[in-house]
């Protein structure tokens, strides 16, 4: 069956710009998991989704990062005003349940920000 | 807080040569420990995992013991192939808790040369 799925692959922005990256989860998975992982770092935990809900966003980098899911489908993570320190990829990888099963990951958005 | 230390890459060897990647874990309870694997433009996989102390994960060749008294979760292979070279990133999850979120290491670059 069909992975999980990330688009863009890449994105190349200005500073200051807003982007938004998009995740597909394996169907039936309910739980949800962003991460970053910054050139020359290991991974970098940001925010989980059981369903649609984030109950815990202190993992996000700063105010400027949000994200969202709906449907217990799609989730979006969103960027304002990137900076260039924002550069990285950004994993995305889905699970069954919080906790439980195997995560799963996608092939990642690759961000640039000059 | 959890943690996860694993030795610096890159690590460069001859096809057939005998592989250790060190992974040492600082964690509270009994956390479960993962390898996991990133081929060249793929995303990240599950290599390899153990979930209790003495366990040993093993896959494709490769093992790793859960060694609670000195905290470690090493990668072995007896013979490693050209098609090994990958980034290799040891990783944790705590016992518990709600987020089911993965620690991970830096990632260890491995390159096999025929």
């Amino acid at each position: 069956g069909a992975g999980v799925s990330q688009s863009p692959s890449n994105k190349v922005t200005e500073k200051g710009k807003d982007v938004e990256l998009r995740c597909d989860p394996i169907s039936g998975h309910t739980a949800l998991y962003w991460y970053r992982q910054r050139l020359g770092q290991g991974l970098e935990f940001l925010i989980y989704f059981q369903g649609n809900s984030a109950p815990d966003k202190s993992g996000l980098p700063s105010d400027r990062f949000s994200a969202e899911r709906t449907g217990e489908s799609v989730s979006t993570l969103t960027i304002q005003r990137t900076q260039q320190e924002d550069s990285a990829v950004y994993l995305c990888a889905s699970s069954l349940e919080v906790g439980r099963g195997e995560q799963f990951f996608g092939p990642g958005t690759r961000l640039t920000v000059l | 807080g959890n943690s996860v230390t694993q030795m610096e890459g890159p690590v460069t060897l001859s096809e057939e040569a005998f592989l250790t990647i060190n992974c040492t874990y600082t964690a509270t309870g009994y956390p479960s420990l993962f390898w996991y694997v990133q081929y060249p433009g793929e995303g990240l996989q599950l290599l390899l995992k153990a979930t209790k102390a003495d366990d040993k994960g093993s896959n494709k060749g490769f093992e790793a013991t859960y060694r609670k008294e000195t905290t470690s979760f090493h990668l072995e292979k007896g013979s490693v192939q050209v098609s090994d070279s990958a980034v290799y990133f040891c990783a944790l999850k705590g016992y518990g808790g709600s987020q089911g979120n993965l620690i991970f290491g830096k990632g260890t670059k491995l390159s096999v040369k025929p």
